[in-house]
């Protein structure tokens, strides 16, 4: 079955530190990956997808197929980057999208 | 644009009673997709439509909870004799019919059962 794990429910990092939210996944196949973020009292809204190979927000994620890993970071942190991260995965493209359980980012002042 | 919209934003129902939550998707937006997320979770998937047919409902957990999309844009989850385990937010979202293309979500129904 397919599945999600982020390790961490909290990570707390200080303004200006790097950044690196932890994401592996199970699937034999070669799933979509996604990074989704809800920031307080707003809706969940779509970070970035491997598939784009961009950066938002300052953040990238690379698919490592080998260690089954897809790790957000970001060199420098800001406080506006407080919020809830989840990682998730799509099957195939029409597919519903399965999330982790979600680790909440702390940036301290 | 109009975003994703679901009503209503708070339900507090009591055991036994029975529920609707609305959805009213992205104009044009032919997938509409239902999740569950429980305190301390992550989106659990319920059920997908692509136009008026549930193309995968896998994610309902028992026969209490029912969707439909009679014209292929609103749709309404259903759950009857509620469970206190049922409450969650409950999320909608909806996707062009592109292939592929990103699940826009509506900010969710707050279902509290007593």
């Amino acid at each position: 079955a397919q599945r999600v794990t982020q390790p961490e429910k909290l990570l707390s990092v200080f303004k200006g530190a790097p950044v690196e939210l932890k994401c592996n996944y199970s699937y034999s196949g070669s799933p979509e990956l996604f990074w989704y973020v809800q920031y307080s009292r707003q809706r969940l809204q779509l970070l970035l997808r491997h598939i784009s190979r961009e950066s938002i927000k300052g953040f990238t994620a690379d698919l490592n197929k080998g260690e089954t890993s897809f790790h957000l970071k970001k060199p420098f942190a800001q406080e506006e980057d407080s919020a809830m991260y989840y990682c998730a995965l799509r099957v195939n493209r029409d597919d519903k999208i399965i999330f982790g359980k979600g680790t909440r980012l702390h940036i301290l002042p | 644009g109009a975003g994703v919209s679901q009503t209503p934003s708070n339900k507090v129902t009591e055991k036994g009673k029975y529920v609707e939550l609305r959805c009213d998707p992205i104009s044009g937006h032919t997938a509409l997709y239902w999740y569950r997320q429980s305190l301390g979770q992550g989106p659990e998937f319920l059920i997908y439509f692509q136009g008026t047919g549930a193309a995968d409902d896998s994610g309902l957990p028992n026969d209490r909870f029912f969707a439909v999309r009679p014209e292929g844009s609103v749709s309404t989850l259903k759950i009857q004799r509620t469970e206190r385990g049922d409450s969650a937010v409950y999320l909608c979202a909806s996707r062009y019919s592109g292939t592929g293309g990103e699940q826009y979500f509506g900010p969710g129904t707050r279902l509290t059962v007593t």
